[in-house]
């Protein structure tokens, strides 16, 4: 079974500095694909980044990074200079490919309030 | 405006009548999917089509829970004597074929069952 773990509800972050939204995930599988989400309050899913299992280097756009541990199973994501824009939820998801489909399994997400 | 759009974007029904929502993917995708959202939930997969094919379904979806994909373009789910379980947000997704492309999501619609 897929899941993913994202274990802060909410957090706050002043503008313009960093902030890391934790992802743990659990699979068996040993080709898999990890993406974060956004969604603001208007309620539309947006693509933000995304890592492969195989992948060396830890991926980066823009102002998104991801800190991939694949030992400790975690894809946490790193918002560098953060934007009152940022706020909105953001969800960490495993891409489970066995069955052909593809689908995602998603975590609860996190809250990101930017304070300016 | 070439991303995924669902209609309609709202909805309010009474226990026990019948929703269709339809979702309009990227032309070029071949990959559609399901997704339902309640408050305080990531998205949950409901079903996946491959073109016309509907490849695979949630148990989650239950047999009042019917979707379709004629001719591999727009995409309907019907949901047929609706409880108030049902309220939450649908999303529909779509992408092309590969093992890490992103999936595209539109907007959604949101079900109120009263």
């Amino acid at each position: 079974a897929q899941k993913i773990t994202q274990t802060q509800p909410g957090m706050f972050v002043q503008e313009k500095e960093a902030v890391t939204l934790d992802c743990t995930y659990d699979t068996s599988d040993q080709s898999y694909g990890l993406f974060w989400y956004k969604q603001p309050s208007s309620g539309e899913m947006i693509f933000l980044i995304y890592q492969g299992s195989y992948d060396e280097q830890n991926a980066t756009e823009g102002r998104y990074s991801l800190n991939f541990q694949k030992a400790r199973k975690s894809a946490n994501l790193v918002i560098s200079a953060s934007q009152l824009g940022d706020s909105a939820m953001y969800f960490c998801a495993l891409q489970y490919s066995g069955a052909g489909s593809y689908q995602l399994t998603f975590g609860k997400g996190t809250k990101l309030s930017v304070i300016p | 405006d070439t991303g995924v759009s669902q209609d309609p974007r709202h909805k309010i029904t009474k226990r026990g009548q019948n929703v269709t929502f339809r979702c309009d993917p990227i032309s070029e995708h071949n990959r559609l999917y399901w997704y339902r959202q309640t408050l305080g939930q990531g998205p949950e997969f409901l079903t996946y089509f491959q073109n016309e094919a509907q490849l695979e379904k949630s148990r989650l979806l239950s047999d009042r829970f019917s979707a379709e994909r004629p001719k591999g373009s727009f995409s309907t789910l019907e949901i047929q004597r609706t409880e108030q379980g049902d309220s939450a947000m649908y999303l529909c997704a779509s992408s092309s074929f590969g093992a890490s492309t992103e999936a595209f999501f539109g907007q959604g619609t949101r079900l109120t069952v009263v």
